[in-house]
Protein backbone atom coordinates (compact mmCIF):
# COMPACT_ATOMS: atom_id res chain seq x y z
CA UNK A 1 0.00 0.00 0.00
CA UNK A 2 1.13 3.80 -0.66
CA UNK A 3 1.37 5.49 2.33
CA UNK A 4 0.96 9.46 2.52
CA UNK A 5 2.63 11.10 5.08
CA UNK A 6 1.56 14.86 5.79
CA UNK A 7 3.35 17.24 7.81
CA UNK A 8 2.97 19.49 10.35
CA UNK A 9 0.02 17.39 11.77
CA UNK A 10 -1.45 20.72 13.11
CA UNK A 11 -1.06 24.51 12.31
CA UNK A 12 -2.31 27.29 14.73
CA UNK A 13 -2.15 30.88 13.00
CA UNK A 14 -3.23 33.98 12.78
CA UNK A 15 -5.17 35.42 10.30
CA UNK A 16 -3.47 36.63 7.21
CA UNK A 17 -0.68 34.43 7.57
CA UNK A 18 0.49 31.75 4.88
CA UNK A 19 0.28 28.13 5.72
CA UNK A 20 1.88 24.93 3.74
CA UNK A 21 1.25 21.54 4.47
CA UNK A 22 3.71 18.76 2.82
CA UNK A 23 2.43 15.51 1.75
CA UNK A 24 4.81 12.48 0.90
CA UNK A 25 3.49 9.76 -0.68
CA UNK A 26 5.70 6.32 -0.84
CA UNK A 27 6.39 5.73 -4.05
CA UNK A 28 5.13 7.89 -7.14
CA UNK A 29 1.84 8.99 -7.96
CA UNK A 30 2.01 9.28 -11.63
CA UNK A 31 0.01 6.60 -13.67
CA UNK A 32 0.78 4.87 -16.84
CA UNK A 33 -1.57 7.35 -18.95
CA UNK A 34 0.57 10.27 -17.13
CA UNK A 35 -1.81 11.98 -14.98
CA UNK A 36 -0.99 12.40 -11.24
CA UNK A 37 -3.56 11.17 -8.93
CA UNK A 38 -3.20 13.45 -6.03
CA UNK A 39 -5.92 15.34 -4.01
CA UNK A 40 -6.78 17.86 -1.12
CA UNK A 41 -9.69 17.92 0.95
CA UNK A 42 -11.03 19.99 3.95
CA UNK A 43 -13.46 18.91 6.15
CA UNK A 44 -14.59 21.43 8.60
CA UNK A 45 -15.71 21.00 12.01
CA UNK A 46 -19.10 18.97 12.19
CA UNK A 47 -18.93 18.64 8.25
CA UNK A 48 -18.23 16.45 5.71
CA UNK A 49 -14.85 16.43 3.57
CA UNK A 50 -15.22 19.18 0.82
CA UNK A 51 -12.48 18.72 -2.54
CA UNK A 52 -10.04 21.48 -2.85
CA UNK A 53 -7.57 20.29 -4.95
CA UNK A 54 -7.53 17.56 -7.85
CA UNK A 55 -4.66 16.33 -10.10
CA UNK A 56 -2.24 18.17 -7.60
CA UNK A 57 -2.81 21.48 -8.75
CA UNK A 58 -6.57 21.76 -9.89
CA UNK A 59 -8.00 24.00 -8.01
CA UNK A 60 -12.22 22.58 -7.50
CA UNK A 61 -15.02 24.87 -8.71
CA UNK A 62 -15.54 27.83 -6.44
CA UNK A 63 -12.54 27.42 -3.97
CA UNK A 64 -10.70 30.48 -3.39
CA UNK A 65 -7.62 30.80 -4.85
CA UNK A 66 -5.94 31.54 -2.01
CA UNK A 67 -5.49 27.32 -2.07
CA UNK A 68 -2.93 26.42 -4.44
CA UNK A 69 -1.34 22.92 -4.53
CA UNK A 70 1.93 21.33 -6.74
CA UNK A 71 4.10 18.83 -6.39
CA UNK A 72 5.47 15.66 -8.55
CA UNK A 73 6.74 12.44 -7.92
CA UNK A 74 6.51 11.86 -4.18
CA UNK A 75 6.49 15.27 -2.75
CA UNK A 76 3.19 17.76 -2.72
CA UNK A 77 2.25 20.92 -1.30
CA UNK A 78 -1.37 22.59 -0.35
CA UNK A 79 -0.67 26.49 0.25
CA UNK A 80 -2.61 28.71 1.66
CA UNK A 81 -1.44 32.65 0.50
CA UNK A 82 -3.68 34.08 3.48
CA UNK A 83 -5.10 32.04 6.04
CA UNK A 84 -9.06 33.00 7.15
CA UNK A 85 -11.30 31.99 9.45
CA UNK A 86 -13.17 29.95 7.49
CA UNK A 87 -10.23 27.95 6.93
CA UNK A 88 -10.41 26.24 9.96
CA UNK A 89 -10.45 22.70 9.71
CA UNK A 90 -8.99 18.84 9.37
CA UNK A 91 -6.78 19.19 5.71
CA UNK A 92 -6.23 15.28 4.02
CA UNK A 93 -4.30 14.47 0.73
CA UNK A 94 -5.38 11.51 -0.87
CA UNK A 95 -3.54 9.14 -3.34
CA UNK A 96 -5.63 7.56 -5.74
CA UNK A 97 -3.27 6.42 -8.37
CA UNK A 98 -3.70 2.85 -7.40
CA UNK A 99 -6.10 0.95 -4.55
CA UNK A 100 -6.19 0.69 -2.06
CA UNK A 101 -6.47 4.57 -2.16
CA UNK A 102 -5.10 5.92 0.68
CA UNK A 103 -5.01 9.37 2.55
CA UNK A 104 -2.94 11.76 4.63
CA UNK A 105 -3.23 11.38 8.85
CA UNK A 106 -4.55 15.18 8.22
CA UNK A 107 -3.69 18.38 9.29
CA UNK A 108 -5.49 20.44 11.91
CA UNK A 109 -6.02 23.84 11.17
CA UNK A 110 -7.03 26.26 13.35
CA UNK A 111 -6.90 29.98 14.17
CA UNK A 112 -5.53 31.77 17.13
CA UNK B 1 -28.54 20.56 -7.99
CA UNK B 2 -25.76 17.19 -7.17
CA UNK B 3 -27.04 15.56 -3.79
CA UNK B 4 -25.83 12.81 -2.65
CA UNK B 5 -27.34 11.56 0.81
CA UNK B 6 -26.61 8.37 2.82
CA UNK B 7 -28.78 6.49 5.60
CA UNK B 8 -29.24 3.21 6.67
CA UNK B 9 -26.76 3.61 9.55
CA UNK B 10 -27.48 2.65 13.13
CA UNK B 11 -26.47 0.37 16.14
CA UNK B 12 -25.78 -3.25 15.18
CA UNK B 13 -24.21 -5.96 17.12
CA UNK B 14 -20.96 -7.61 15.95
CA UNK B 15 -21.77 -10.70 13.46
CA UNK B 16 -24.93 -8.79 11.97
CA UNK B 17 -25.29 -6.96 8.47
CA UNK B 18 -26.41 -3.74 7.39
CA UNK B 19 -27.38 -2.02 4.35
CA UNK B 20 -26.33 1.89 3.80
CA UNK B 21 -28.17 3.67 1.13
CA UNK B 22 -26.92 6.20 -0.95
CA UNK B 23 -29.50 8.10 -2.95
CA UNK B 24 -28.38 10.55 -5.57
CA UNK B 25 -30.03 13.22 -7.39
CA UNK B 26 -29.36 16.59 -10.15
CA UNK B 27 -27.13 13.61 -12.41
CA UNK B 28 -27.20 10.10 -14.01
CA UNK B 29 -25.81 7.86 -11.92
CA UNK B 30 -24.63 5.28 -14.54
CA UNK B 31 -22.17 8.29 -15.84
CA UNK B 32 -20.23 8.71 -12.56
CA UNK B 33 -18.15 6.52 -10.33
CA UNK B 34 -19.23 6.33 -6.77
CA UNK B 35 -16.88 5.65 -3.92
CA UNK B 36 -17.66 5.26 -0.18
CA UNK B 37 -14.91 6.23 2.51
CA UNK B 38 -15.35 6.01 6.24
CA UNK B 39 -13.97 7.95 9.52
CA UNK B 40 -14.11 6.46 12.98
CA UNK B 41 -14.83 8.73 15.46
CA UNK B 42 -11.85 10.84 16.34
CA UNK B 43 -10.14 9.62 13.18
CA UNK B 44 -9.07 10.04 10.10
CA UNK B 45 -10.89 9.08 6.28
CA UNK B 46 -10.44 5.62 5.22
CA UNK B 47 -11.35 4.78 1.76
CA UNK B 48 -13.45 1.73 1.56
CA UNK B 49 -14.87 1.20 -1.89
CA UNK B 50 -14.79 2.46 -5.59
CA UNK B 51 -17.14 2.00 -8.55
CA UNK B 52 -15.71 3.44 -11.96
CA UNK B 53 -18.95 4.42 -14.01
CA UNK B 54 -19.70 2.31 -16.96
CA UNK B 55 -17.44 4.43 -19.54
CA UNK B 56 -14.32 3.34 -17.35
CA UNK B 57 -15.07 -0.51 -17.20
CA UNK B 58 -17.56 -0.64 -14.25
CA UNK B 59 -15.57 -2.12 -11.72
CA UNK B 60 -15.88 -2.33 -8.64
CA UNK B 61 -13.09 -2.75 -6.01
CA UNK B 62 -13.12 -2.74 -1.80
CA UNK B 63 -10.59 -1.93 0.61
CA UNK B 64 -8.90 -5.13 2.38
CA UNK B 65 -10.47 -4.89 5.46
CA UNK B 66 -13.66 -5.38 4.15
CA UNK B 67 -13.39 -7.27 0.86
CA UNK B 68 -15.60 -10.34 1.21
CA UNK B 69 -17.87 -9.01 3.67
CA UNK B 70 -19.39 -5.71 1.98
CA UNK B 71 -20.70 -5.23 -1.61
CA UNK B 72 -21.44 -2.57 -3.92
CA UNK B 73 -24.86 -2.65 -5.27
CA UNK B 74 -27.20 -0.18 -7.36
CA UNK B 75 -30.82 0.29 -7.89
CA UNK B 76 -32.25 -0.34 -11.53
CA UNK B 77 -33.43 3.02 -11.36
CA UNK B 78 -29.91 3.94 -10.77
CA UNK B 79 -30.94 6.64 -7.90
CA UNK B 80 -29.58 4.76 -5.24
CA UNK B 81 -26.60 2.84 -4.34
CA UNK B 82 -25.96 0.31 -1.68
CA UNK B 83 -23.50 -0.39 0.54
CA UNK B 84 -24.22 -4.14 1.96
CA UNK B 85 -22.37 -5.37 4.84
CA UNK B 86 -22.10 -8.45 6.57
CA UNK B 87 -20.40 -10.05 9.30
CA UNK B 88 -19.84 -6.81 10.57
CA UNK B 89 -16.72 -5.96 13.28
CA UNK B 90 -16.27 -3.20 15.90
CA UNK B 91 -13.78 -1.75 13.73
CA UNK B 92 -16.14 -0.94 11.24
CA UNK B 93 -18.04 1.43 13.26
CA UNK B 94 -17.44 5.20 11.52
CA UNK B 95 -19.24 7.52 9.40
CA UNK B 96 -19.64 6.47 5.97
CA UNK B 97 -19.64 8.88 3.11
CA UNK B 98 -20.66 8.28 -0.64
CA UNK B 99 -18.92 10.49 -2.62
CA UNK B 100 -19.68 11.06 -6.64
CA UNK B 101 -16.94 10.10 -8.68
CA UNK B 102 -15.89 11.83 -11.79
CA UNK B 103 -13.77 10.45 -14.50
CA UNK B 104 -13.13 12.53 -17.64
CA UNK B 105 -10.29 12.52 -19.84
CA UNK B 106 -8.41 15.32 -18.00
CA UNK B 107 -9.24 15.17 -14.72
CA UNK B 108 -10.83 12.60 -11.74
CA UNK B 109 -12.34 14.42 -9.06
CA UNK B 110 -14.43 13.62 -5.92
CA UNK B 111 -16.80 16.42 -6.25
CA UNK B 112 -20.06 15.83 -4.37
CA UNK B 113 -20.36 13.69 -1.00
CA UNK B 114 -22.81 13.21 1.16
CA UNK B 115 -23.31 14.10 4.57
CA UNK B 116 -22.57 10.60 6.00
CA UNK B 117 -23.96 7.84 8.15
CA UNK B 118 -23.05 6.85 11.86
CA UNK B 119 -22.66 2.59 11.90
CA UNK B 120 -22.29 1.46 15.89
CA UNK B 121 -21.00 -2.20 15.85
CA UNK B 122 -21.13 -2.91 19.68
CA UNK B 123 -22.71 -5.44 21.89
Amino acid sequence: DIVMTQTPLSLSLTPGQPASISCRSSQSLVYSDGKTYLSWFLQKPGQSPQLLIHGVSNRFSGVSDRFSGSGSGTVYTLKISRVEAEDVGLYYCMQHVEAPWTFGQGTKVEIK
Amino acid sequence: EVHLEESGGGLVQPGRSLRLSCRVSGFTFVDYGLTWFRQPPGKGLEWVSLTRSNSYGGETLYAASVQGRFSFLRSDSNTNAYLQMNSLKPEDTAIYFCTRWTQTGTSTRFDSWGQGTLVTVSS
